[in-house]
Parts: C-alpha cells; structure tokens; sequence
C-alpha cells in the first residue's frame, strides 16, 4: 500500500533556531512530492518537487527530493512565530493519470516559541 | 472574491438532519476534491470531479453526496450522519494538467451530535 510518512509529529524550538522536517514515501507510481503549510485551516502550497538533487528554495524555507532514497526534506532557517504550523508532505500518484491524487502523510506540528 | 471559498465554515447538526456544504473556487480551475480531515489520520480524498464528471469515489458512505453542477461550484450533501463523521471537511480545486498543485479552501468544521 502506498504510504507517506512524515517526522518528526511534532517539534519544538525558540526563534532563530533552524529545523529540518522528513518526509519519506513508498509510492509504486511516483510523480512528484510537494510541501504545504496548514495554519489553522487551509494548507497553503509551498514546493513541488519532481527532481532529484534540486533544491527549491522561497526565502527561508527550501526543499530538495532525493528519488532514489524516497524522500524529502523541507529546512526552514531563523525561524520565527509565523513559522509556527503543520507542515504536510503529499505525492502525486502518477497511476491516477490526469487526475491528481495525492498521498498525504501526517505532518509535523512545529512550534516555534519566542 | 478570489481563492478557494467554501461555507458554511462551522456546522453543527444533529444525526437526523440533512446539510449541503458549498465550495466555489475563482481560479478558472477544471478540477475540484472534497477531502476530510481528523484529528491524527492524514487528509483523506472523498470525491474528485474532473470536467465537472466524478473520477474517484473513496469507498465513502452513501450518507455523503457530491454534486459538481459547473467547474467553479462543488457540494457535499450530508445526511444521517455518525458522531465520527465529525472533521474540518476541506475543498481544493486545481488545473488537470498543470501538476498536482491543489489550492485549499478554508474548510468546515463540521460537529455531528
């Protein structure tokens, strides 16, 4: 069964602390990875990653896909409160053909305190 | 008004009773999702409709039931529902063919008693 799983489920750090969230996948007919942030409601998209190697990168926050050793990591550097959401990981299932289904793991609740 | 819209944003209903929760996306989309969100169990896909034609039905209840009437509206018609049916219910819209980014809505937290 095709799986997204994401860590650590939760992290706590202070302001200006940088942090590294993981996402791993077992996904039969991959097509791409991608990164949302969920405040309070709705996830707001944030990369797409199709590429190994190639980092994505919209001010602090970056992300690279390594598609040999299934995963993912999104880093976000000096931190700040605002930064303080669930970060969701999802792959596109390419069996699904032009119909977009996404796998979705966990997320990571991140805190980040003053 | 722009964006991914959906309404109501809280509903409170009782298991008898019979709701519709709206969505209405302004971004020229083709494609719309109904998803469900618990607490700890990751987004689960309900309905996809793609060209206003449903594509994926995720062995949801009967008791929940789409309705995409044109590209830029979706609904989900609840009836009977359990106390677990309980979640934030979320919509997302996206284009067909240009990557598996999906915009969200802001979502209904619905509570079944």
């Amino acid at each position: 069964e095709d799986k997204v799983v994401q860590s650590p489920l939760s992290l706590v750090v202070h302001e200006g602390d940088t942090v590294t969230l993981n996402c791993s996948y077992e996904v039969t007919n991959f097509r791409s990875l991608l990164w949302y942030k969920q405040e309070k409601k709705a996830p707001t998209f944030l990369f797409m990653l199709t590429s190994s190697g190639i980092e994505k990168k919209s001010g602090r926050l970056s992300s690279i896909l390594d598609k040999k050793e299934l995963f993912s990591i999104l880093n976000i550097t000096a931190t700040q409160t605002g930064d303080s959401a669930v970060y969701l990981c999802a792959v596109e299932d390419r069996s699904a053909g032009n119909n977009r289904k996404l796998i979705w793991g966990l997320g990571t609740s991140l805190a980040v305190n003053p | 008004e722009t964006g991914v819209t959906q309404t109501p944003r809280h509903l409170v209903m009782g298991m008898t009773n019979k709701k519709s929760l709206k969505c209405e996306q302004h971004l020229g989309h083709n494609a719309m999702y109904w998803y469900k969100q618990s607490a700890k169990k990751p987004l689960e896909l309900m309905f996809v409709y793609s060209l206003e034609e449903r594509v994926e039905n995720n062995s949801v209840p009967s008791r929940f039931s789409p309705e995409c009437p044109n590209s830029s509206h979706l609904f989900l018609h609840l009836h009977t529902l359990q106390p677990e049916d309980s979640a934030l219910y979320l919509c997302a819209s996206s284009h067909r063919l240009a990557g598996g980014t999906q915009y969200f809505g802001p979502g209904t937290r619905l509570l079944v008693l």
